[in-house]
């Protein structure tokens, strides 16, 4: 069975410094795992993904993530917050065609 | 290329109606699926279609509808719409598998049943 738990709903940063939005999955075997970023009334679009290769993983604008196994984790992290990252995020987990959204975590940027 | 799109971007329904949200998308993708999304429960996987002709369930299928007749298009159909049904859904479509490529996401319907 896989799941995924991003452990905070909502992160606060002021802007200009680092983001650390964290998810923990659970998979019975190596799992692909995802970052989506919503925008406000807007559909998902791809962040990174890990797909069993390197386990620092760059994305778009930015952003990386580190797929540690020992700790099921695959947080995602920023250097420098930017006013137009507030966004919500999702970790996503999936194997073959099982796959399993986060419940999201809503970044806010404070000027 | 328009990518995903879907129609309508807002719908009220009363209870006890049918309707059909539309999904396109011009990428010539194999893989196309059908999500709800709900406050505080991320998106939650209705039904997906691994090619023309061929669909499955996801996690929440129950009061849904699918059909794929062509690589293009993926609707989703509710016979009978019940007030949990209000929802944001969201048709994504991916190359091959979902389970290990990009999808790429339509922008949304708002449902709301009354």
């Amino acid at each position: 069975a896989q799941s995924v738990t991003q452990l905070d709903s909502h992160v606060s940063v002021s802007e200009g410094t680092p983001v650390l939005l964290r998810c923990n999955y659970s998979s019975s075997y190596s799992p692909s795992l995802f970052w989506y970023v919503q925008h406000p009334n807007k559909g998902l679009q791809l962040l990174l993904k890990y797909t069993s290769a390197a386990t620092l993983v760059k994305g778009i604008n930015g952003f990386e993530a580190e797929f540690k196994k020992s700790e099921t984790s695959f947080h995602l992290t920023k250097p420098s917050a930017h006013m137009s990252d507030a966004a919500e995020y999702f970790c996503v987990v999936s194997r073959a065609d099982k796959i399993i959204f986060g419940k999201g975590t809503r970044l806010h940027i404070l000027p | 290329n328009a990518g995903v799109t879907q129609t309508p971007k807002f719908q009220v329904l009363k209870t006890g109606q049918s309707m059909t949200l539309q999904c396109a998308q011009d990428m010539n993708h194999e893989y196309m699926s059908w999500y709800r999304q709900d406050p505080g429960m991320g998106l939650r996987l209705i039904h997906y279609s691994v090619g023309a002709g061929i669909t499955d369930q996801g996690e929440v299928p129950n009061g849904y509808n699918v059909s794929r007749s062509t690589t293009e298009d993926f609707p989703l159909r509710l016979l009978s719409a019940a007030p949990s049904q209000t929802s944001v859904y969201f048709c994504a479509s991916s190359k091959t598998g979902m389970a290990t490529n990009e999808q790429f996401f339509g922008p949304g319907t708002r449902l709301t049943v009354l």
